[in-house]
């Protein structure tokens, strides 16, 4: 079994620009969720997927989207990127969207917008 | 509306002390709540979860419905414990609190 992975580990991004995450979950995890962690915040949850549909969404503007595959590979978007994106971008995998699942975060992918 | 609050950012105690890390929420359902932690250059990971009640690593947790509380508990700390603790909510979705930073010093 292996862990969550996220890609790639550092990316740097001009103001305006798009931007494409990646995430592999945990072999056998259908439910995906994607966290953006400010420096010295907590992580605040963008949106999750389950079974390649959304299953629920923060307060996040549209501009930030998302799909799942079905070989547990996921990625986040974002367009039109602006200085307060930048941030650390977590995802995290578990079996199913029930909140009791235990989570499995990846290690992140830092985003700096300039 | 869903909200974590954690009062300390830091907190410092010294080794063999009890430890209490504060949390509080609010909700207007029945929330489940759960403790992570994230070590020194690894990835945040669940510690325990109140549903389960059970003992992690030393570590305890009690959800008190009165005062909407769920302080992460341990009689003796050791240096190892020292991370960054987040205490989380999941109603409609997952809320994690800002995080604090305990620091257990020899």
């Amino acid at each position: 079994e292996t862990g969550v992975t996220q890609s790639p580990t550092h990316l740097i991004k001009t103001r305006g620009q798009q931007v494409t995450l990646r995430c592999s979950s945990q072999s056998g995890h259908n439910t995906v969720s994607w966290y953006q962690q400010a420096l010295g915040q907590g992580p605040q949850f963008i949106f999750q997927y389950y079974r390649e549909e959304e299953n629920g969404r923060g307060n996040f503007p549209p501009r930030f989207s998302g799909l799942q595959f079905p070989n547990y590979s996921s990625e986040l978007n974002v367009n039109a990127l602006e200085l307060d994106d930048s941030a650390l971008y977590l995802c995290a995998s578990s079996l199913t969207p029930r909140g009791a699942d235990t989570q499995y975060f990846g290690p992140g992918t830092r985003l700096t917008v300039l | 509306a869903q909200r974590v609050t954690q009062p300390e950012k830091l907190l410092s105690v010294f080794k063999g002390a009890p430890v209490e890390l504060k949390c509080n929420y609010s909700y207007s359902g029945s929330p489940e709540l759960f403790w992570y932690v994230q070590y020194s250059r690894q990835r945040l990971q669940l510690l325990l979860r109140h549903i389960s009640r059970e003992s992690i690593k030393g570590f305890t947790a009690d959800l008190n419905k009165g005062e909407t509380s769920f302080h992460l508990k341990k009689p003796f700390a050791q240096e190892e414990d020292s991370a960054m603790y987040y205490c989380a909510l999941y109603g409609q979705n997952f809320v994690f609190g800002p995080g604090t930073r305990l620091s257990v010093l020899p």
